[in-house]
């Protein structure tokens, strides 16, 4: 089944120790996002790409960046870990940009990292 | 900023019809409403999307009166396994592609 898949399920990290995590997708969707939730909120927005293009929130920290080296895969990096960073992260797809109709978002399971 | 506002939770007797409502006041015209579902330690799933009046799909309902300042996400018949929370989004039409979920709504199904 085409899917939305997150590596790893569970990430530890140490204080200040970078970290990636990766999403990858089999639906060829043009955009790809990441969102940070934590526990008992509501998921965050912190970019997207639409295709090659990257779009960052405003209000992302610098100590978070992304990658995207082809349409499949994307990747979240995480400079300098710190405690107020762990939380699930949600990486999501969708065909054309949801401010389209028709749009909707495939989300993978998230990643919850921990930091130490 | 399209910001929603929902019940932060409701409780309901499995097969009755649940009704959940979401505040957007400052939506604007041609902006999409979209409901999701999350389990916990799940991503969130789409469920029905929306623009105005009424929308239908296998699993819910949605209700968009015409000032569409407010909309109502309607599951009939819940079951223990709708137990979740739910989230309104306004989808915004011009600017950044912004996405802001909501606060929620803790659904709780008792038997």
């Amino acid at each position: 089944d085409a899917m939305v898949i997150q590596n790893p399920r569970y990430q530890v990290t140490q204080f200040g120790k970078p970290v990636t995590l990766s999403c990858s997708q089999t639906l060829n969707h043009n955009v790809m996002y990441w969102y940070q939730q934590k526990s008992s909120q509501a998921p965050k927005l912190l970019f997207h790409y639409y295709d090659k293009d990257f779009n960052n929130e405003a209000d992302t920290p610098d100590n978070f960046q992304s990658r995207r080296p082809n349409t499949s895969f994307c990747f979240l990096d995480i400079r300098s870990p710190g405690l107020g960073d762990a939380a699930m992260y949600l990486c999501a797809t969708s065909r054309e940009a949801v401010a389209r109709p028709y749009n909707e978002q495939f989300f993978g399971p998230g990643t919850r990292l921990t930091v130490l | 900023l399209a910001k929603t506002t929902q019940p932060i939770s409701m409780d309901s007797y499995e097969g009755q019809e649940v009704n959940i409502t979401c505040s957007h006041n400052n939506i604007a015209t041609n902006d999409y409403i979209t409901w999701y579902q999350q389990f916990p330690s799940q991503g969130p799933r789409f469920i029905i999307q929306g623009y105005k009046t009424k929308v239908t799909n296998e699993v819910a309902s949605l209700f968009i009166p015409a000032d569409r300042k407010s909309s109502t996400l309607s599951l009939p018949r819940v079951s223990l396994s709708d137990t979740a929370v739910y989230y309104c989004l306004v989808i915004l039409q011009t600017g950044a592609n912004n996405l802001f979920f909501g606060t929620g709504t803790r659904l709780t199904v008792i038997p």
